[in-house]
């Protein structure tokens, strides 16, 4: 994506292992930061997002941290099931974007049995 | 719950012809986005409608033109098509402008020949 950095490009793990995958954006007037989830041909699923007045977000095995200061937003997966192969997309948004998302480049997440 | 519907689902045209893609949103959603995404790429917004007004214009082609209807569902149509302009076509709908969750559809495949 044009503002947005995401790291890793791949990740592979073991079941029941953890995973992060992290971005970072340059518009600091953004305040929305969503992350998707997208199986091969399919569409991108909303998973989780999170909110500039906010720090930290969980949802069972799936959070997301943001430090506004440092610009960076992170997705924490833990004890991970290979269901939960797929590519992985953060965005932001909100700000100056009137809306449109600007995506970074995904994660390919592979989890092995 | 009723999620966003893309019409057609896949789509094959030959260069220079045109081609309209069509999107109905989520009931009470009046917002509506288009993004393209070719091979491992990620999603790249186009334009978006709120109030069937135009609301923001990105990378979009000037071959390309979109529109929002009164009852809400949005058409992209497609002109002089290059080979280049084969990708899914997503679009995604919000209950405003001021509600950054974005609902995506299952996509218009386009491929031109």
């Amino acid at each position: 994506g044009e503002n947005v950095e995401q790291h890793p490009s791949t990740l592979s793990v073991q079941e029941g292992d953890s995973a992060v995958i992290k971005c970072t954006y340059s518009d600091s007037a953004s305040n929305y930061f969503p992350w998707y989830k997208q199986e091969l041909g399919k569409r991108p699923q909303l998973i989780i997002d999170i909110r500039s007045n906010v720090g930290e977000k969980k949802d069972q095995r799936i959070a997301v941290t943001l430090n506004k200061t440092a610009k960076h937003f992170s997705l924490h997966i833990t004890e991970t099931q290979p269901e939960d192969s797929a590519v992985y997309f953060c965005a932001e948004g909100g700000g100056s974007t009137l809306g449109r998302l600007y995506f970074g480049r995904g994660t390919q997440l592979t989890v092995w049995p | 719950a009723a999620g966003v519907i893309q019409s057609p689902r896949h789509l094959i045209k030959e260069k220079r012809e045109t081609a309209t893609l069509k999107c109905y949103p989520i009931p009470r959603h009046d917002t509506v986005y288009w993004y393209q995404q070719g091979p491992g790429q990620d999603p790249q917004f186009l334009i978006s409608f709120y109030e069937k007004m135009q609301s923001d214009k990105g990378s979009i082609p000037d071959r390309f033109s979109a529109q929002q209807f009164s009852d809400y569902h949005s058409e992209l149509n497609m002109s002089s098509l290059e080979l280049g302009d084969s990708a899914l076509y997503f679009c995604a709908s919000s209950s405003g402008q001021g509600d950054y969750e974005q609902y995506f559809g299952p996509g218009t495949r386009l491929t031109v020949t």
